[in-house]
Parts: structure tokens; sequence; C-alpha cells
């Protein structure tokens, strides 16, 4: 059982396209994330939510906008793509809020490819 | 502002030992992790360190001082499947999570 599932895996598209990545979590953990994991390879935060909550809103373009229908989902929409787009975006889940000690989990990474 | 600095990429020989070096400049410290990536994978957690000293864990021992913001992970008896990306975070006093960009660890026959 995938602990962290995220779907999908490849995702190729035309610029000014609008598509979604889809997470799912069954650890039972209350915080979901996104980052986006650019071609140097830093993680950067995107998103967090506890419990349905949104958290943690860094400095996206609003472009972006993520969903959680429940504490184990989050999703995350893109509107009008662009090339500088393209990544690996990586959900991942912890067990609590604010704490120095959450470990996270992530998911196996969707790779977005803006044409 | 804030930052990691680790080295980009270090190469070493099976069997042998490595030490990848991370430092840090945070607003505050709640934490340091070393998380473990494959090529085309998701990052794995390996160790967390919140007070001085050393974490062993198996081959993996991971070290930190708070006093010179800096922390090692010590590969020890190194195999082909070591090979991979090590990201060093640190949790900051607001409990975000910093990222170093990862050290490449290239390990030969």
């Amino acid at each position: 059982d995938t602990a962290v599932s995220q779907t999908p895996k490849y995702l190729v598209t035309q610029m000014g396209n609008d598509k979604s990545i889809k997470c799912e979590q069954n650890l039972g953990h209350d915080t979901m994330y996104w980052y986006k994991q650019d071609s140097k390879k830093f993680l950067k935060i995107m998103f967090s939510y506890n419990n349905k909550e949104l958290i943690i809103n860094e400095t996206v373009p609003n472009r972006f906008s993520p969903k959680s229908p429940d504490k184990a989902h989050l999703n995350l929409h893109i509107n009008s793509l662009e090339l500088g787009d393209s990544a690996v975006y990586f959900c991942a889940s912890s067990q609590g809020e604010a704490s120095g000690a959450n470990v996270l989990t992530f998911g196996a990474g969707s790779r977005l490819t803006v044409l | 502002g804030q930052n990691i600095d680790q080295p980009t990429e270090m190469t070493a020989t099976e069997g042998a030992i490595v030490q990848i070096n991370c430092t840090y400049q945070t607003s505050g410290f709640n934490g340091l992790f070393w998380y473990q990536q494959h090529a085309g994978e998701a990052p794995t957690f390996l160790s967390y360190n919140v007070l001085d000293g050393l974490e062993e864990k198996g081959r993996f021992s991971s070290f930190l001082s708070r006093s010179k913001g800096y922390s090692y992970l010590l590969l020890k008896e190194l195999q082909m499947k070591d090979s991979a990306s090590y990201l060093c975070a640190v949790t900051n006093s607001n409990y975000q999570l910093i990222w170093g960009a990862g050290t490449k660890l290239i390990i030969k026959p």
C-alpha cells in the first residue's frame, strides 16, 4: 500500500493549458504539502494544509490553486501553464503541524513538462 | 537571508567512508534533517538531529553542532546503492523547513 500516492507521474502538455495533479495519503497524517523541485534540485515549498486548512502559501503565481477536500487529499490545479512551470512536483505529508521534528513522507513525484 | 550550504557533488569508492558536510544560517533552529533522494525518486528520511552530538543508525551517522551551524552525514562501508543525492534541511524558529540543494554522491567500484 503506497503511503503517499500522486497522479499522474508524468505530464506533458502545451503552454496555456490547464492541468491538475492529485495526491492522497493513507498515513492518517494531519498536514500535507506541495513542493516544486526544479532542474537545480532545490525543493521549494508551495503550499501546506493542516486538516484541510491552508497554513502555508508561499509566493507562487495565483495560477496555482491547491484544493483539499479532506485531510487525506491535496490536489494541485495549474491554469495557463508556462514553460517555467516545468519541474517535478512532490506531494508530502507529516504527522503534525508546527514541530521541528516533523518527518515528511513524500510521494513519488509528478514530472511536468510544458512545451 | 536563510541558506543551507552543502557540496554539489562528491565521489567515493565502494567500501570506503564518506562525510557530507552541511552548514546553515537560519532564523532560529528547531532541528536538522538529512534525506536521501535517488535519481528520479522521492526524498526519503534518513536522520534528525536537534541536540549537539552524533546520532548513529546502522551504516549512517549524523552529527550536529548548533554553535557552529554545522552538520555532517557520515556513510560507512559504502555500497553502490548509496549513490544518490543527500539533502540537508533545517527547521527554523517559525517551523519552516529550509532545504539545501543536495549533494550528489557518486560511488565507484
